[in-house]
């Protein structure tokens, strides 16, 4: 079974300071993919990024930058100089390769709720 | 290059009304899902679709659910009837295929159910 924790449930900030989300994760496959995305008041969900599980390299796009450990099984995300516009609800997600009808599935965790503050 | 579309963006009807939820999938896309969003929960997926098959349907509610992508293309999620648990967002994704790939997710129908 995949399980996506999101131990934050709600993270406040001032605009400018970095803030990072916290994403762990199980299962039993050793072949995955992990996503995150964001959601904003109008409700769509937006993709951010997507990592397999062979590759450890952590990036850093912009403001963005992630850091996938499959040792402890995380892969947490951080904003640079947050922003206003950044405050929205983060989720993670896991989706597994193995066969069977349910791979292709993303499990999402319970979210976390950024506020940026001016 | 349009996104996933959905329709209708709100929806307000009484228990024990049908409903019904239409999506299209970006151009090309031959997967696409429905996922229902409960309030301050991730969303959970209902069904997936590869091309006109549904493949995975073991979250769908089978006795009041039910959903068709005929020609592979669009999708119709219905409801019928809607109990007030069915309050929720219903969205929509699609992806090139199914391992590995992006889902791309539509804006979703807000639905309440009074």
């Amino acid at each position: 079974a995949q399980k996506v924790t999101q131990a934050q449930t709600e993270i406040s900030v001032v605009e400018k300071e970095d803030v990072t989300l916290d994403c762990v994760y199980e299962t039993r496959d050793t072949t995955y993919y992990l996503f995150w995305y964001k959601q904003p008041p109008s409700g769509e969900l937006v993709f951010l990024i997507r990592r397999n599980s062979f590759d450890e390299q952590n990036e850093i796009s912009g403001r963005y930058s992630w850091n996938f450990q499959k040792s402890t099984s995380s892969f947490n995300f951080t904003i640079t100089a947050s922003q206003v516009v950044d405050s929205a609800v983060y989720f993670c997600a896991l989706t597994f390769l193995a066969g069977g009808t349910s791979y292709g599935k993303l499990t999402f965790g319970q979210g976390t709720i950024l506020t940026v503050h001016p | 290059e349009a996104g996933v579309v959905q329709s209708p963006r709100y929806k307000i009807i009484e228990k024990k009304q049908p409903v019904a939820f239409w999506c299209n999938p970006i151009s090309g896309h031959n997967t696409l899902y429905w996922y229902r969003q409960n309030l301050g929960q991730g969303p959970e997926l209902l069904i997936r679709y590869e091309n006109e098959e549904a493949v995975d349907d073991s979250q769908l509610p089978k006795d009041r659910f039910s959903a068709e992508r005929l020609k592979g293309v669009d999708s119709t999620l219905k409801i019928q009837p809607a109990e007030l648990g069915d309050s929720a967002v219903y969205l929509c994704a699609s992806s090139l295929r199914v391992v590995g790939e992006t889902q791309y997710f539509g804006p979703g129908t807000r639905l309440l159910v009074l």
